[in-house]
């Protein structure tokens, strides 16, 4: 069964401190899909990035940076000098060959980022 | 290109009524996709629709349905509401084809349903 874990319900740092939001997967295919998701206030979900399960390296793009691992069946997503823009819930998705396109989401992190 | 858009943003329902949303997904995109999302159960997985054909279906009973239109444009309907049924009505389109579950999917604003 697929499954995607997000053990942190909320997060508060203040602004310029470094933050991480863990995410969790369960799968029982050996290919699949992680994805990281904004959802601002505004409802909207945003992209922020997609990685297959054969790529293991990490990626930094900007402020943001994400780490796979699968030995740990993790993909951490870092955010260095927070701002308070980026105050939102983050989501971690996984799909897989087994289910198509049916995102299974995790139950999201609420980051705050206090002037 | 222009985002994925949804139609009403918020609705009022009562119970037993019943109620249609649409999504016109990003220009291109065939794939269209819906999820309920609520803090008690999160995102959940509705149905997805590529060319016209519903290609996967969650856990939901029959009172949801969809459909999609030869312009991809998506409908989904949820008849005899529940008050359970309140919830942020979301619709993703993709660029994918396949069924790998490969493509990223592009998210609309969402319908606030509220069912008194």
């Amino acid at each position: 069964a697929q499954k995607v874990t997000q053990a942190q319900t909320e997060i508060s740092v203040v602004e310029k401190e470094d933050v991480t939001l863990d995410c969790v997967y369960e799968t029982r295919d050996t290919t699949y899909y992680l994805f990281w998701y904004k959802q601002p206030p505004s409802g909207e979900l945003v992209f922020l990035i997609r990685r297959n399960s054969f790529d293991e390296q990490n990626e930094i793009s900007g402020r943001y940076s994400w780490n796979f691992q699968k030995s740990t069946s993790s993909f951490n997503f870092t955010i260095t000098a927070s701002q308070v823009v980026d105050s939102a819930v983050y989501f971690c998705a996984l799909s897989d060959t087994n289910t198509g396109n049916q995102f299974y989401f995790g139950t999201g992190t609420s980051l705050t980022v206090i002037p | 290109k222009a985002g994925v858009t949804q139609t009403p943003r918020y609705l009022i329902k009562t119970r037993g009524q019943q109620v249609t949303l649409s999504c016109s997904p990003i220009s291109g995109h065939r794939s269209v996709s819906w999820y309920q999302q609520t803090p008690g159960q999160g995102l959940q997985f509705l149905f997805e629709y590529f060319s016209e054909t519903q290609r996967n279906k969650g856990n939901f009973p029959g009172r949801f349905s969809g459909r999609q239109f030869s312009n991809s444009r998506s409908e989904m309907n949820v008849s005899t509401l529940e008050l359970g049924d309140s919830a942020l009505y979301l619709c993703a389109s993709s660029p994918s084809t396949g069924t790998s579950g490969d493509g990223e999917q592009f998210f609309g604003p969402g319908t606030r349903l509220t069912v008194l």
